[in-house]
């Protein structure tokens, strides 16, 4: 089954730092954009980041620009979020999301809570 | 900064017709997508290219993208197609979501 599987989620204190990552399966990793979406608790989707099939061109939403990296290892078909300086109000389930004319497959989430 | 512009709720009766909204500026130059999200679950994209569906997604789903505005529309609506909706688009190559709408089957 063509899956995605985000790990790395947890509770961190405010300015602390957590690394995502998402581990694809059944389909070439290496073939495909791939982006981080984000959606905090009752509200919409945010999309925050895009990493291109080689790796070699990123974009970031203004709000984590400075703050997060994306990057990926297609060796190992994972796609991986640094967050750093994290705030509260990055508090959200992330998900990460295989573009496809649109994200076709998306993982299952992974909670960052940022609180203290 | 590109928006998109969605109704926050839409409520339809069982066997109708739902039309949900997304607008923005010069939208129909743009590939349109759509997400249905039930409460817990993952995004799901049910439509793509303004107006194609994926395998596995029911033809009452159907969509359409001109001039500023595109439309989701899900003809003989059923009580498992409630849930949130939500547009999405490029701006060079960001995604771009709208703010997203409840449909109520009522």
């Amino acid at each position: 089954e063509v899956q995605l599987v985000e790990s790395g989620g947890g509770l961190v204190r405010p300015g602390g730092s957590l690394r995502l990552s998402c581990a694809a399966s059944q389909f070439t990793f290496s073939s495909y954009e791939m982006n981080w979406v984000r959606q905090a608790p009752g509200k919409g989707l945010e999309w925050i980041s895009y990493i291109s099939p080689s790796g070699s061109t990123m974009y970031y939403a203004d709000s984590v620009k400075g703050r997060f990296t994306i990057s990926r290892d297609n060796a190992k078909n994972s796609l991986y979020l640094q967050m750093n300086g994290l705030r509260v109000d990055d508090t959200a389930v992330y998900y990460c999301a295989r573009d496809r004319s649109g994200g076709d497959i998306w993982g299952q989430g992974t909670v960052v809570t940022v609180s203290s | 900064s590109y928006e998109l512009t969605q109704p926050p709720s839409v409520s339809v009766s069982p066997g109708q017709t739902a039309s949900i909204t997304c607008s923005g500026d010069k939208l129909g130059d743009k590939y349109a997508c759509w997400y249905q999200q039930k409460p817990g679950q993952s995004p799901v994209l049910v439509i793509y290219q303004n107006s194609q569906r994926p395998s596995g997604i029911p033809e009452r789903f159907s969509g359409s993208n001109s001039g500023n505005t595109a439309t989701l529309t899900i003809s003989g609506t059923q009580a498992m197609d409630e849930a949130d909706y939500y547009c999405q688009a490029w701006d060079s190559s960001f995604w771009v979501f709208g703010g997203g709408t409840k449909l109520t089957v009522l």
